[in-house]
């Protein structure tokens, strides 16, 4: 089984609109952590945010904020206020249990701004 | 180094040819990863060092593949005998040893492996 769910594999949205990038995750380890990553046409790859499974509110950074649903296991990336720099693709991840053990990465999705 | 460093920036080679890609990580990071990245596609978990533990080999596709870290720094990554479908990025990555699950991976720029 999948660990990590991207179901949209490419979005649009309007500059200035904000826009939900979604993420389900499977995992049966109470300690967990899920990251967002960027990747523009460039290559490289960009952490944006993060949220822990004990985390009690839902991560925020700038214009990205996590929503995060437990007990639906989601942890979806909303961007607002879109610019055209946010055309690239995102990668949702997770980490299980604690320490520096790999991230398992969803397939991406690709977010296409538009002026 | 102030971010990951990885070499060569592209690379192409017949197959059947051997290839070594370099990694140099953040300095003081003690975990560093090797990830593949196929055309369009997501990223495939290949090795995990953690200090002087035994790496995580676990993707390593084939016996092909192999890996080493160095003095707990440089990392090379080893292709023996490459085949059409090996063509891909390779990403590295490290990070820090906070004892959290939120340590964030800082990657390269990756190495572009193309094999004729």
């Amino acid at each position: 089984a999948q660990k990590i769910t991207q179901t949209q594999p490419g979005m649009f949205v309007q500059e200035k609109e904000a826009v939900t990038l979604d993420c389900t995750y499977d995992t049966s380890d109470p300690s967990y952590g899920l990251f967002w990553y960027k990747q523009p046409s460039s290559g490289e790859m960009i952490f944006l945010i993060y949220q822990g499974s004990y985390d009690q509110q839902n991560a925020t950074e700038g214009r990205y904020s996590l929503n995060f649903q437990k007990a639906r296991k989601s942890a979806n990336l909303v961007i607002s206020a879109s610019q055209l720099g946010d055309s690239a693709m995102y990668f949702c991840a997770m980490r299980e249990g604690l320490g520096n053990t790999p991230l398992v990465f969803g397939k991406g999705t690709r977010l296409s701004v538009i002026a | 180094g102030a971010g990951v460093s990885q070499s060569p920036s592209n690379k192409v080679t017949e197959k059947g040819k051997d290839v070594e890609l370099r990694c140099d990580p953040i300095s003081g990071h003690t975990a560093l990863y090797w990830y593949r990245q196929s055309l369009g596609q997501g990223l495939e978990f290949l090795i995990y060092f953690q200090g002087n533990s035994a790496p995580d080999k676990s993707g390593l596709p084939s016996d092909r593949f192999s890996a080493e870290r160095t003095g707990g720094s440089v990392s090379t990554l080893t292709i023996q005998r490459t085949q059409q479908e090996d063509s891909a990025v390779y990403l590295c990555a490290s990070s820090s040893s906070k004892s959290s699950g939120a340590n964030v991976l800082t990657f390269g720029a990756g190495s572009r492996l193309t094999v004729l």
